[in-house]
């Protein structure tokens, strides 16, 4: 299993431009999730999903948008970007919501300026 | 108030000491508890769950205590590869959403 693979690594945009950060896993996971951490910070949830065609919004959604298509597939869309939004993003997956390890995609680097 | 705080270190440690870090979170719903560990430039991998009895993994240790909630773990007979930063992690309501402390960041060296 490849586990959670995250597309691109790292990435460089400009201001206004939007752009789709990939997360796919293969674990047959109900829930994914998509993260930022930003330099010193704790990880803090954009968006979740319980399973495909269910999306809900996390900590800081304010800037993205997701869709769940499919059970394996979970990708985040940035519109309209801003130098706010540079930061390291992951995306997890997890078998249940109640207790079950998240795992983690190796993250995408990304530069707004 | 932070709901996940903890020291962000860093915790400087010969080998083969033993360190301890703490972490408070700030909601007492709060129902499931864990410590992540994440490599620098890497993603944050489960270390261990902490159960309400405490629990042990090898040369790790981790406790909950609920009345002052907060949460712990020992790490005894330190190697270089336990360098690393630790995460406190939290997870409170359904879904499985997580809060995540800053992290505490552990070198340990020769």
């Amino acid at each position: 299993n490849a586990g959670v693979t995250q597309t691109p690594k790292f990435r460089i945009l400009k201001i206004g431009q939007s752009m789709t950060l990939q997360c796919t896993q293969d674990m047959n996971h109900n829930y994914m999730y998509w993260y930022r951490q930003d330099p010193g910070m704790g990880l803090k949830l954009i968006y979740y999903s319980v399973g495909a065609g269910i999306t809900d919004k996390g900590e800081v959604p304010n800037g993205y948008n997701v869709s769940r298509s499919t059970t394996e597939d979970f990708p985040l869309r940035l519109e309209l970007a801003a130098p706010s939004q540079t930061s390291v993003y992951f995306c997890a997956s997890s078998y249940s919501g109640t207790g079950s390890e998240q795992y983690f995609g190796p993250g995408t680097r990304l530069t707004v300026t | 108030r932070k709901e996940v705080e903890q020291d962000p270190g860093p915790f400087n440690v010969p080998e083969g000491a033993t360190v301890a870090f703490n972490c408070t979170y700030s909601n007492s719903a709060s129902q499931s508890f864990f410590w992540y560990r994440q490599d620098c430039r890497k993603e944050p991998k489960l270390l261990m769950s902490v159960y309400s009895s405490g629990n042990e993994d090898g040369r790790f240790t981790a406790q909950l205590n609920r009345a002052s909630q907060y949460i712990s773990l020992l790490i005894r007979d330190s190697k270089l590869s336990d360098s690393a930063t630790y995460l406190c992690v939290v997870r409170t309501g359904t879904a499985s959403k997580l809060t995540f402390g800053t992290g505490t960041r552990l070198q340990v060296t020769l």
